[in-house]
Formats: C-alpha cells, structure tokens, sequence
C-alpha cells in the first residue's frame, strides 16, 4: 500500500527566508505526487504535481518540487517565502493514473515570522 | 464555474442524530470523494464513485453511508451520529485530463 510520510509537523521560518518541506513516499513503481497547500479555514489547493518526465517541477506562487527516486522524496522548495505563505501543507500520492485514490501526509504547518 | 460546492458550511448535532452532507461539482467529473480532516491525521478518504450510481469504500467508511444518484451530485450520510465523527469533512472531485483533485470549502460539524 502506498504511504506518505512529512516529518515535520510545523516549520517557522524569517520572510524572505528560504523554504524545504520535506515528503517522503512509499510505493513500489513510479508515483504520482503531488504537494496542496490548504488556507485557515479553506479546502485544498493544488500547488503541482509530478507525473513522469522532469524530476524539477514548477508550480504556483513561487513553488517547486524535485523528486528523488533514491531517496523516495518529493521535496517542496521556495527560495524565498512570503507572509501569505502561511498555511498548511500536505504532499499526497496515487498509484498510478487509473487509481485515482491518493493518500496524504499528515501536513506541515508554516509559520512566516516578519 | 463554481467549482466544488458543499452544503451546510457548518452543523452541530447530538449523538444518535443524522444528517446528509451534499457535494456539488460543475465540472463533469466522473469521479468524487468524501473525506475526512482530523488535527494531526491529515485526510482520510471515506467513501468515493468512480460515476454515476457507483460508489466504494475508502480507508475509514464506517458509519458512513454515500449515494450518487445524479453525476454532479455525492452525498454523505451519518445515521446515527457519534462523537467520533466530529470532524471537518471535504469533498472532492477529479479532472481527468490533468488528474488534479479539486476541493470543497468543508463542513465543520460537531457531535455531542
């Protein structure tokens, strides 16, 4: 069965600083993984994903990912956060394309500090 | 385009109570999820249909019960309410062109 793993349950960090989230996943073939972030009081808005293809993706608000097939990690990255990055972040995994099932970490909260 | 919708934002029952939660998607979706988001827990999927007058169990379907009569619509129903059901529940649906999962603002309901 597949498995998410975000060891970090909640991050502080300087605005302007930097930004790592760390994800790790469980499954035996090629993932699908994908990083939402979720506002207070808000459901889930897609950040990016990771299909096939370029191991670096880009998505929105200043957002990437690199998957790492040796190291099972899908890592969200930005170079420099902002105060309306606060928020909770969940990394999620599917199967493959036919099973549209994923299953999700347990999230990281990111405070931003002035 | 709006999107995913649910109905009610928030609800407060007593234990041995039920209720219905209705999902709304306008988007043509075949498939639809309930889940559920717990501190700590992440979400958990419930109850999902792969289409219309389909569904399937999830990772934590009991005491829950779900119907998709009509394709935009995916109703989650509690029969007897427990306080372990207090919870903040999102439904979702998915493209299948570009596999992305579009969420629901929530339900926040409470048991006592």
């Amino acid at each position: 069965a597949q498995s998410v793993t975000q060891p970090d349950i909640h991050i502080t960090v300087s605005e302007g600083a930097s930004l790592e989230l760390r994800c790790n996943y469980s499954y035996g073939a090629t993932p699908y993984l994908f990083w939402y972030v979720q506002s207070p009081g808000q459901g889930l808005q897609l950040l990016l994903k990771y299909f096939s293809g370029d191991t670096l993706v880009q998505g929105i608000k200043g957002f990437e990912a690199e998957f790492k097939r040796s190291q099972s990690s899908f890592n969200l990255r930005k170079p420099s956060v902002h105060w309306s990055d606060a928020a909770e972040y969940f990394c999620a995994v599917g199967a493959n394309f036919g099973n549209e099932k994923l299953t999700f970490g347990t999230g990281t909260r990111l405070t931003i500090i002035p | 385009n709006a999107g995913v919708t649910q109905t009610p934002k928030f609800r407060v029952l007593k234990t041995g109570q039920s209720m219905t939660l209705l999902c709304a998607q306008d988007m043509n979706h075949e498939y639809m999820y309930w889940y559920r988001q717990d501190p700590g827990m992440g979400l958990r999927l419930i109850h999902y249909s792969v289409g219309e007058g389909t569904t399937a169990k999830g990772e934590v379907p009991d005491g829950y019960n779900v119907s998709r009569l009509k394709k935009q619509n995916f109703l989650l129903g509690l029969e007897s309410a427990a306080p372990s059901q207090t919870s903040v529940y999102f439904c979702a649906s998915i493209s299948e062109s570009t596999y992305e999962q579009y969420f629901g603002p929530g339900t926040r309901l409470t048991v006592t």
